[in-house]
């Protein structure tokens, strides 16, 4: 069956450090892969896009990488700081499907920033 | 500002009501979804539609319709609710497939529950 899976346990780390959030799955060829952040009670928030031939993407302090031989996706914070603690979420587009980019989403990883 | 808006943040409703669920954004997206998110479940799509008056069932279309009569707005109904849909409910649009770097932008989310 097709899956993704990011770690169910939250990630707590100093600030200052670089957090690193890991996505993989299974039986999955995605065509591209999204990261979104989501604070409690809020809807998820688009940050990052890469693409199947793309290997890694940078946004600001924000880098993503993308293995499609090992099927997984690591997400990195640089410099963390406590307003970046928040539900990090992967999600993927399985194949091209014309009009309608349907995403499938990992069920997220928590993170926390500590002073 | 871009938006997606959904009418209510909160919904109390009884078990055998219809439920409307509203969502409006002004970004001219043509493609327009509805999740639902459940603690441990991750976003489950109920239904999408990539262009007016059309739309297509997702991962778990039972008990819910969706109605898309003008490219902004797109509806989500809970013909007969139940208990075990008691969720939040998330609606997001996108532009198609290929367009450059673009995410899903959501709404707030509503959180409804049916007692």
């Amino acid at each position: 069956s097709q899956k993704i899976e990011q770690n169910s346990e939250a990630l707590n780390i100093q600030e200052g450090k670089t957090a690193t959030l890991t996505c993989n799955y299974t039986n999955y060829s995605p065509a591209y892969l999204q990261w979104y952040r989501q604070d409690p009670g809020r809807g998820p928030v688009f940050l990052l896009l890469i693409r199947e031939n793309e290997k890694e993407k940078r946004k600001e302090r924000l880098k993503v990488t993308f293995d499609t031989t090992l099927k997984q996706s690591l997400f990195h914070i640089t410099a963390s700081q406590p307003a970046d603690s928040a539900t990090y979420l992967c999600a993927l587009v399985p194949v091209f499907t014309g009009g309608g980019n349907k995403l499938t989403f990992g069920t997220g990883t928590q993170l926390k920033v500590e002073l | 500002d871009v938006k997606v808006t959904q009418s209510s943040r909160y919904l109390v409703k009884r078990t055998g009501e219809k439920v409307f669920l509203e969502c409006v954004q002004d970004m001219d997206h043509e493609n327009m979804f509805w999740y639902r998110q459940d603690p441990g479940l991750g976003l489950r799509l109920i239904y999408f539609s990539y262009d007016v008056k059309m739309k297509e069932k997702g991962d778990i279309p039972e008990g819910y319709s969706v109605s898309r009569e003008k490219k902004e707005r797109f509806s989500l109904i809970l013909e007969s609710a139940s208990t075990n849909q008691t969720s939040m409910y998330l609606c997001a649009s996108s532009l198609p497939t290929g367009n450059k770097d673009y995410g899903y932008t959501f709404g707030s989310g509503t959180r409804l529950t049916v007692v």
